[in-house]
Order: structure tokens, then C-alpha cells, then sequence
């Protein structure tokens, strides 16, 4: 079974930078996982941030960004706001039917 | 501007069926992948199934395989998910999301705001 690994929770002060990862148990994540990131906040639809590991939507406020790090993909936040306090789920892409959502993760900003 | 618009849930006794709609508009809808994502209440986000722009290719997770089905109308702009034998652990939020590709791969792009179907008796 392949599973999909974020950091459960995290804290940033505002206007501070913080990273997200997303690890798979297959090995080192690549751009061929197309990773996904979506951010989720509280009674609300899921929201695409990110695709195919760096690209922004439209509405994708800049300070959100994607890369590979270390193994993993990424979602950096730049200059944290109040308002992106929020759930935050990566996905990975392995062919066919295997479609995996991260755990997700608890950002807080304090 | 983009809409998703899910509706079909509601209460049903386990093993029963239920049959969710996804009315799209504002993109061309026969020209991309479309997904359903579920959400438990109070859980992360779980990938259910994908169809291909055409229809012709439909893939699903291993926890609904054999027991739902994924279909497309590109005449009616209109996705749906039939789902059979249901039981208490489908009981969540059915999203319905588009992807970016033609094919199946991920639900990348715009998502609607989802039905709640709960399976209880």
C-alpha cells in the first residue's frame, strides 16, 4: 500500500516562511508524481494551489510556492498571512488508479 | 467562470444505492478528466475515481472498486457516480474536481463544493 506522508501540524508567525512536505513510501518523489497541493479551510471546498509540482493556478496568491526537496515535495509560504491558516493536502500521482492525498497538514498561525 | 455543481446525496440505509450528479459549466467539458474526491467527517481527503474526457477510460480506488461506477455525459455537460452496496464507511462529503489533462491523472484544477452522503440505518 502506498502512502503519503505530511507533517501533521505546523506553526508560522505571520509574515514568516514556512515549508510543508509531502514524502512517498515508495521513494524519492518526482516531477512525475505531478504533486498536487490544495488547501482546505473550515466548512469550505478544497482549493488547488499548486500542480504538477510548481505551477499556480490563477488564484494562487504568490507567496505560495512548490518545488522538490530532498526526496519530497514542497509547498512553501513566504510572508504568511492570517488567512492562510488552513488544512493543507498534497497529492501524488502513480499511474492509473493510484491516486494518493497526503494526511494533511495543520497549519497555525500564530 | 468555472462551476461544479454536485447533488444527488442524502441518507441511505446500507446497501442500498445512491447516484450523485456533477453539472458542469463554464469549460468545455468533453475535452478534460474528471474526478470524484471523498472526505469523512472530520478526516482527510481520500481519491475515489477518475474518467477520461471521452469516457473511455475509468479507473477507481480499491476501497469502492466493483461497488461504484463513474460516468460521463458530454452531452449534458454532466458527470455522476453510481454507487451500489453501500455502507457506513462512504459515509462523507462527495466532491467532484476537474483535472487539467485530457486523460485521467489528478483532480488538479477546479473542484465544486460537495454533496454529503451519510449511510446509516
Amino acid at each position: 500500500q502506498t502512502v503519503v506522508t505530511q507533517e501533521p501540524s505546523l506553526t508560522v508567525s505571520p509574515g514568516g516562511t514556512v515549508t510543508l512536505t509531502c514524502a512517498s513510501s515508495t521513494g524519492a518523489v518526482t516531477s512525475s508524481s505531478y504533486p498536487n497541493w490544495f488547501q482546505q479551510k473550515p466548512g469550505q471546498a478544497p482549493r488547488a494551489l499548486i500542480y504538477s509540482t510548481y505551477n499556480k493556478h490563477s488564484w494562487t496568491p504568490a507567496r505560495f510556492s512548490g518545488s522538490l526537496l530532498g526526496g519530497k515535495a514542497a509547498l512553501t509560504l513566504s510572508g504568511v498571512q492570517p488567512e492562510d491558516e488552513a488544512e493543507y493536502y498534497c497529492l501524488l500521482y502513480f499511474g492509473g488508479a493510484l491516486v494518493v492525498f497526503g494526511g494533511g497538514t495543520k497549519l497555525t498561525v500564530l | 467562470q468555472v462551476q461544479l455543481l454536485e447533488s444527488g446525496g442524502g441518507v441511505v440505509q446500507p446497501g442500498r444505492s445512491l447516484r450523485l450528479s456533477c453539472a458542469a459549466s463554464g469549460f468545455t467539458f468533453s475535452s478534460y478528466g474528471m474526478h470524484w474526491v471523498r472526505q469523512a467527517p472530520g478526516k482527510g481527503l481520500e481519491w475515489v475515481a477518475v474518467i477520461s474526457y471521452d469516457g473511455s477510460n475509468m479507473y477507481y480506488a480499491d476501497s469502492v472498486k466493483g461497488r461504484f461506477t463513474i460516468s460521463r455525459d458530454n452531452s449534458k455537460n454532466t458527470l455522476y457516480l453510481q454507487m451500489n452496496s453501500l455502507r457506513p464507511e462512504d459515509t462523507a462529503v462527495y466532491y467532484c474536481a476537474k483535472g487539467i489533462r485530457a486523460v485521467a491523472g489528478t483532480p488538479d484544477d477546479y473542484w465544486g463544493q460537495g454533496t454529503l452522503v451519510i449511510v446509516s440505518s
